[in-house]
């Protein structure tokens, strides 16, 4: 069936370095794609969202960008600080599938000090 | 300010036992999600509610049932618990307005023996 996923399971970046999270996805017909964080023992955490009609949003340090031809779409995060250090999912909000998300597996960010 | 508080944090069951999960969203939110979280796994949808009537039903087995109250907080109910329901349950809340900016829950660690 459809899916959103990720390339690497696992990224490993030196504190201060600029990091990127790849994530394909196969269902296009979706209103939005968002990333989250979830740390260790917690809920995951929202970062930001972009709707399909977009290519590029920006937050607090932190990029997102949709690619819709190739089905792709990245969170980078600037100068990534220790406290970055987390799992981090893309997820889907399908078109006409109300409130579901369907989240793509995640890739463990690891921070170096 | 205030989160998605959910209870118990953990709890251990027997097979064929039932469970019940609690979630209170935050105050003025009018969605609630229920997402199951294997080890290792992504986050799944399972049900939501709009102002407590059931809006969305994800991958939810028939053994399992929700439902949200007039104070709005949602439980879950689980019966006849297998090995395989050992999970992580997360609730999350949302305006249904920005439904891709959910606050989860830090969850319900479920451990069926």
């Amino acid at each position: 069936g459809e899916s959103v996923g990720l390339h690497l399971p696992t990224l490993s970046v030196q504190e201060g370095d600029n990091s990127i999270i790849n994530c394909a996805y196969s269902n296009s017909a979706s209103d939005y794609f968002i990333w989250y964080k979830q740390e260790s023992g917690k809920g995951p955490q929202f970062i930001i969202d972009i709707r399909s009609n977009m290519d590029k949003r920006q937050g607090q340090r932190v990029t997102v960008l949709l690619n819709k031809t190739v089905k792709h779409l990245s969170l980078q995060i600037a100068a990534t600080q220790p406290g970055d250090s987390a799992v981090y999912f893309c997820a889907e909000n399908p078109h006409n599938a109300g409130n579901m998300l369907t989240f793509g597996g995640g890739t463990r960010l690891m921070v170096k000090p | 300010a205030a989160g998605v508080i959910q209870s118990p944090r953990h709890l251990i069951k027997e097979k064929r036992e039932t469970a019940t999960l609690k979630c209170y969203p935050i105050p003025r939110h009018d969605t609630v999600y229920w997402y199951q979280q294997g080890p290792g796994q992504d986050p799944q949808f399972l049900i939501s509610f709009y102002e407590k009537m059931q809006s969305d039903k994800g991958s939810i087995p028939d053994r399992f049932s929700a439902q949200q109250f007039s104070d709005y907080h949602s439980e879950l109910n689980m019966s006849s618990l297998e090995l395989g329901d050992s999970a992580l349950y997360f609730c999350a809340s949302s305006f249904v307005n920005k439904k891709t900016e959910a606050f989860f829950g830090q969850g319900t660690r479920l451990t069926v023996v």
